[in-house]
């Protein structure tokens, strides 16, 4: 499976875009890149996923480079609610079990 | 529709016992999962049915046992649990197709 990197912490102001990186150079052409956060002790919430383009849905934007070595989540006017630990994933394809396999995340503080 | 449905939520166990964690779906998922989640890190796999009668190890499987008798049930069995088994657990389950996956609310095990 494809490994992503995440930087372990950011800050965000409330209301301003939260914009949360990620690399994945090791993908393969038929791996999707999921985004999950998790709030709390809570199970993994869904927010979005994209293979090689832009997504949008009305809780983030995904960005994802031409070369499908790097993508960033966008948060685009950040909430105090929106403080979790979101976690970039490289999914298996369906023949190969089709797991989410999750790495350290970025834990996302937004600020007052 | 009541999605993941994890049983316990909480549960204390003395060394050496054994238990079962029971997770079951109810939108007919071929692909069932068991995570589990030390304090402050990711989550890791630890087995997985990509349908009935077919289960599989993930990263951390020693210590476990799972079954997949029908399509909706897929329980954790821990034999001989041992401190290091402290956790919490989390079931998922996803569809044939490349969608999100469901995440329980998970199950807080203390070994004692």
């Amino acid at each position: 499976d494809a490994k992503t990197t995440q930087p372990p912490s950011m800050d965000c102001a409330e209301g301003r875009a939260a914009n949360l990186p990620c690399n994945h150079s090791t993908i393969s052409g038929n791996e999707y890149v999921y985004w999950y956060r998790q709030i709390h002790s809570q199970g993994p919430q869904y927010i979005i996923h994209g293979l090689k383009n832009n997504e949008t849905n009305e809780m983030a934007s995904l960005i994802i480079t031409e070369d499908r070595k790097s993508s960033t989540l966008i948060l685009p006017h950040a909430t105090l609610r929106d403080t979790a630990v979101y976690y970039c994933i490289v999914r298996a394809p369906l023949n190969a079990g089709n797991m989410l396999t999750f790495g350290g995340g970025t834990r996302l503080m937004v600020k007052p | 529709n009541a999605g993941v449905t994890q049983t316990p939520k909480f549960r204390i166990l003395k060394i050496g016992q054994s238990m079962t964690l029971q997770c079951a779906q109810d939108m007919n998922h071929n692909y069932m999962y068991w995570y589990r989640q030390d304090p402050g890190m990711g989550l890791k796999l630890i087995y997985y049915s990509v349908g009935a009668g077919i289960t599989d190890k993930g990263e951390v499987p020693n210590g476990y046992n799972v079954s997949r008798s029908t399509t909706e049930d897929f329980p954790l069995r821990l034999e001989l649990a041992a401190p290091s088994q402290t956790s919490v657990y989390f079931c998922a389950s996803t569809g044939q197709m490349n969608t999100e996956a469901f995440f329980g609310q998970g199950t807080r095990l203390t070994v004692v």
